[in-house]
């Protein structure tokens, strides 16, 4: 059983660029979530999703979009990136949006110069 | 609003040592309590959880009490191995001030343990 898988593992974007980060579950949890961590600021919320078909705002939307086409995948778009993006995002999913359990991904880190 | 605070790091200890590391928290309602953990390179594990008041959650070793009289979750661990080094996040669910809609985890901001044989 793989989890969470996202990809790419690391990536070095220049400034404007458009990059979606991919991140599938084969766990048919129905919420998910991408989190960015920033050193001396933990982990931040970005979007979630509760289910396929609706995405949420988080603590720190701007800039990003997602989309849940269905259970699996829960890609996440910087339309154009800033070095302020430069970060480690992390992709997370639960069971059902009121379980607790947040099981993450291994990690995007992404650098934007 | 909700919120964690833990200990800011990084922490040093020798092998066997006794581990604490605090973690308190602001929330209105009844949150679950967290601990998660990072080793280098990889992404963030459930390491114990504790769902009500006294609870306590063990894992590997660890524990930690959920108090809600002093709003602390604080990891505790006997005799530490150098395989425990890595970062731990103290986090708290967020669920129930959004109408239940969005099972957001407020993090604290890591602290960073290592142990040195």
């Amino acid at each position: 059983i793989a989890g969470i898988t996202q990809a790419p593992t690391s990536q070095i974007l220049a400034a404007g660029r458009r990059m979606t980060l991919r991140c599938t579950q084969d766990m048919r949890h129905n919420a998910m979530y991408w989190y960015r961590q920033d050193l001396g600021l933990g982990l931040r919320l970005i979007h979630y999703s509760n289910t396929a078909g609706t995405t949420g705002k988080g603590e720190v939307p701007d800039g990003y979009s997602v989309s849940r086409a269905n259970t699996d995948d829960f890609p996440l778009t910087l339309a154009s990136a800033v070095p302020s993006q430069t970060s480690v995002y992390f992709c997370a999913s639960s069971a059902t949006i009121s379980t607790d359990t947040q099981y993450f991904g291994p990690g995007t880190r992404l650098t934007v110069l | 609003g909700n919120s964690v605070t833990q200990m800011e790091g990084p922490v040093t200890l020798s092998e066997e040592a006794f581990l604490t590391i605090n973690c308190t928290y602001t929330a209105t309602g009844y949150p679950s309590l967290f601990w998660y953990v990072q080793y280098p390179g990889e992404g963030l594990q459930l390491l114990l959880k504790a769902t009500k008041a006294d609870d306590k959650g063990s894992n590997k070793g660890f524990e930690a009490t959920y108090r809600k009289e002093t709003t602390s979750f604080h990891l505790e661990k006997g005799s530490v191995q150098v395989s425990d080094s890595a970062v731990y996040f103290c986090a708290l669910s967020d669920q129930g001030n959004y109408g239940g809609s969005q099972g957001n985890l407020i993090f604290g901001k890591g602290t960073k343990l290592s142990v040195k044989p």
